[in-house]
This record gives structure tokens, sequence and C-alpha cells, in this order.
């Protein structure tokens, strides 16, 4: 079984651009969460959605934001990126939302 | 306030030495999940285990433990004689309320291992 996958793995961007990563969960989760690593804070939540709503939202600005398709694949938007956007992105799935979670290799986001 | 503690930033043994990495956490919730996974050099974060809250039975894989005491809030991780391919940075989570829902996790900051030959 094909696990977690994520698109782009690498993005440079520049400050004030926006950005939208893609995340496809193992065949048959049907819930996705988003979390960023940086040096600094760690690995925080973002977002969960599960059947194509969004389930629980991290403590991050409306600057980001997400959606999950019916299909349960995912994506995340970053609009008017700063530089300490910089960071590690996960995508997680589970079969339900009580699962443990499966991460993705995660996209390395580079903001100058 | 849920929290993770990990209050080992690093550690370095020799390999075939055991190691053991602590994991404190704080919530009011009565039902929650405790996790580790590790994240080697790739970055990809690997599942290693769940426990629920009702469970404080201690669980072995191989030469990978688990010591669950709610009585401490502690979910500690013992590697028995450790090997080169340990090295990784190992997490702590637990599960973020909303009744036992796993989709929301609050992770520790890690604690990198270094297993030397």
């Amino acid at each position: 079984k094909a696990g977690v996958t994520q698109t782009p793995r690498y993005l440079i961007k520049t400050r004030g651009q926006q950005v939208t990563l893609s995340c496809s969960p193992i065949s048959g989760h049907r819930s996705v969460s988003w979390y960023q690593q940086t040096p600094g804070q760690g690995l925080q939540f973002l977002f969960e959605y599960f059947s194509e709503t969004q389930r629980n939202k991290g403590n991050f600005p409306g600057r980001f934001s997400g959606r999950q398709f019916s299909n349960s694949r995912s994506e995340m938007n970053v609009s008017t990126l700063e530089l300490g956007d910089s960071a590690l992105y996960l995508c997680a799935s589970s079969l339900d939302r009580w699962d443990e979670q499966y991460f993705g290799p995660g996209t390395r986001l580079t903001v100058t | 306030a849920q929290k993770v503690t990990q209050a080992q930033t690093e550690i370095s043994v020799v390999e075939k030495e055991d190691v053991t990495l602590d994991c404190v956490y704080e919530t009011r919730d009565t039902t929650y999940y405790l996790f580790w996974y590790k994240q080697p050099p790739s970055g990809e974060l690997v599942f290693l285990i769940r426990r629920n809250s009702f469970d404080e039975q201690n669980e072995i894989s191989g030469r990978y433990s688990w010591n669950f005491q709610k009585s401490t809030s502690s979910f500690n991780f013992t590697i028995t004689a450790s090997q080169v391919v340990d090295s990784a940075v190992y997490f702590c989570a637990l599960s973020g309320g909303n009744g036992g829902s796993q989709g929301n996790l609050i992770f520790g900051k890690g604690t990198k291992l270094s297993v030397k030959p």
C-alpha cells in the first residue's frame, strides 16, 4: 500500500507570494491533518480535515488555509508569505479521526 | 492546557547500550492517547506506538519497550541494545482532546538520539 504522498517536496518562494501544498492520503484513509515543523517552534498542528470538513484548527493566522476534497486528498494554502513561514510542512492521514496518524515525507518550503 | 515535555534534548550512547527517552505530559482529558514517533534524517515521521489512557500495560516490541504511568503522567521509551540505525529524533505526542480524536497531536520538542559504533 502506498504511503502518504506530498507534492512538491521542495519549494522556494519569495516574501508576499502565495503557495499551495498538496497531500494524498493512504488509500482508504479519510482523515488528513497538517503540521508545521520549524527548529524554533518544533512540530505544531495546523488543521484537521475529515469528510471534507475542517474539524480542528491550530493557532495560526488566517493566511493559512486548507481544504479536503471528496477523494480525501487535501491542500493547504499560505498567502502573503513571510520569512517565518519557512518550514517543513507535514501531512498525516488516518483511517478515521480515532486512529493513529501516518505521516508523509513533507514539503520543505523556503521563503526568501 | 495540554503539554508534552521531553526534557532530554540530546542523548549520545555507544552501540549496544540501553537508553531511555523520557516523556511527561499534561492533560485534563480523561480519554486521551499517547504516541511515539521516530524522525530519521530523511525527515519522515515514523509511527512507533499508540497507547490509550485506559491501558497502562507496558508494551514490548523487539528491542523497544514503553512504560506508561498515569500516576506520574509519564510515557517513557526504552531501546535495548541500541544500534546505529536507531539514531534519529524521537517525538512523544499527546492527542489534543476532542474526546480522544487523534487528528490534532501535541508534540514534545523531541530527543535527538545518536548511537555511535
